[in-house]
């Protein structure tokens, strides 16, 4: 199986501040990564597919990047709303496999 | 819109099957594909399987012996069963549309709609 290695598990930034999340998978997976936001009680939400696209309706403040193993997800600016967790998936060989997810905190 | 509802038992008891419906609307099952996944209470998303838009199944190898996905395109839903639960299958259990992207170089699959989730305990 992959192994999604998500970091950090948890961190606490300020609004207005720049995050960034990792993933590190175990062996290449070819731009198959997506990034997805959990808020509390809630469903899972897309907001990055193919490593780097932007899903449709989600603010511009997130963005993606990264290529064969390494993948990060970026919020430009934290806004109240972006308190959640977030997890990173591979859809590169089965079974598709998720990271274990950052919780993001407002400080 | 597209809108996905999970259905089915809240409380299973242990050794029994658990058997959980997706229903979808604003989409059809013969041209979509829909995964299920679970979450248990305070942990990490499974992935646990897909029935693709033609009808064929993939399912996660860890649970492959014990699961059972399939569908009734007629009413828009897709079930999903699995036997011999134990303890640690509790968890709340999401269906997902499997949705592809490709731009003629990278193929990329994603889940883009989810349905609210299922709480399922197994519990005696």
């Amino acid at each position: 199986d992959i192994q999604m290695t998500q970091s950090p598990a948890s961190l606490s930034a300020s609004l207005g501040e720049t995050v960034s999340i990792e993933c590190l998978a175990s062996e290449g997976i070819s731009n198959d990564l997506a990034w997805y936001q959990q808020k509390s009680g809630k469903s899972p939400q897309l907001l990055i597919y193919a490593a780097s696209r932007l899903q449709d309706g989600v603010p511009s403040r997130f963005s993606g990047s990264g290529s064969g193993t390494r993948y990060s997800l970026k919020i430009s600016g934290m806004q109240p709303e972006d308190e959640a967790d977030y997890f990173c998936q591979q859809s590169y060989k089965y079974p598709l496999t998720f990271g274990s997810g950052t919780k993001l905190e407002i400080k | 819109q597209v809108q996905l509802k999970e259905s089915g038992p809240g409380l299973v008891q242990p050794s029994q099957t658990l058997s959980l419906t997706c229903t979808v609307s604003g989409l059809s099952l013969t041209s979509n594909s829909v995964s299920w996944i679970r979450q248990p209470p305070g942990k990490g998303l499974e992935w646990m399987g897909v029935i693709w838009s033609n009808g064929g199944t993939d399912y996660n190898s860890a649970i492959k012996s014990r699961l059972s996905i399939s569908r009734d395109t007629s009413k828009s839903q897709v079930f999903l069963k699995m036997n011999s639960l134990q303890t640690e299958d509790t968890a709340m259990y999401f269906c997902a549309r499997f949705a592809d992207y490709y731009d003629g170089y990278y193929h990329a699959y994603y889940f883009d709609y989810w349905g609210q989730g299922v709480m399922v305990t197994v519990s005696s």
